[in-house]
């Protein structure tokens, strides 16, 4: 099983700021296999990246992921109102998915 | 647009069964492998099963494996969830969620629902 250590915890940012947000594997993998979702309260989660780096229909391009075998980010470049929720990494690329445990974005 | 609305949650006693459905709309349905997913605040999201577009393929998470069965209805859209000798530990919210690819069982979702509360409790 590959385990997914999102941090941090808890990013505290103002509207207009960067968030830069880590995901770590317990082991290496491909790169294809990595995806981040936003997830906001009273909802299931959206899919913003998959392969590390590929937008989903729809997301803005403030938006970006990177990385490769045990390291990957999600940056938003800009802030939005509209982003600050709790964003969670996954491996998707073995018969046992995982999930990170999550990095909240909340207004500072 | 893709909508897909959960159905079926309650509280249950252990040991008891409980079955939960998934209405499906908005693409097409029998090009896409369908998934439940579901979340705990102490445990995070967890995957829980898949189902591929024919209905051919099945997979599960150990913990459920033999307890839980995923099924799917292509003439109403439909995708299910039957879970028996339920445990507390099941308690959870569980999301019906789309695949992003066609023809591929991949659990990466590019759709989920709202979510339908499933309390395992004497």
């Amino acid at each position: 099983e590959i385990v997914l250590t999102q941090s941090p915890g808890t990013l505290s940012l103002s509207p207009g700021e960067r968030a830069t947000l880590s995901c770590r594997a317990s082991q290496s993998f491909s790169s294809i296999f990595l995806a981040w979702y936003q997830q906001k309260p009273g909802q299931g989660p959206r899919l913003l990246i998959y392969g590390t780096s590929n937008r989903a229909k729809g997301i803005p391009d403030r938006f970006s992921g990177s990385g490769s075998a045990t390291d990957f980010s999600l940056t938003i470049s800009r802030l939005e109102p509209e982003d600050f929720a709790v964003y969670y990494c996954q491996h998707y690329g073995s018969s046992l998915p995982t999930f990170g445990q999550g990095t909240k974005v909340e207004v500072k | 647009q893709v909508q897909l609305v959960e159905s079926g949650g309650g509280v249950v006693q252990p040991g008891r069964s409980l079955r939960l459905s998934c209405a499906a709309s908005g693409f097409t349905f029998t090009n896409h492998a369908m998934h439940w997913v579901r979340q705990t605040p102490g445990k995070g999201l967890e995957w829980v099963a898949s189902i591929s577009f024919d209905g051919s393929d099945e997979s599960y998470v150990d913990s459920v494996r033999g307890r839980f069965s995923i099924s799917r209805d292509s003439s109403r859209n439909m995708v299910f969830l039957q879970m028996s000798t339920l445990r507390p530990e099941d308690t959870s919210i569980y999301y019906c969620a789309k695949s992003l690819l066609s023809y591929d069982i991949t659990p990466l979702f590019d759709y989920c629902g709202q979510g339908t509360l499933v309390t395992v409790s004497s």
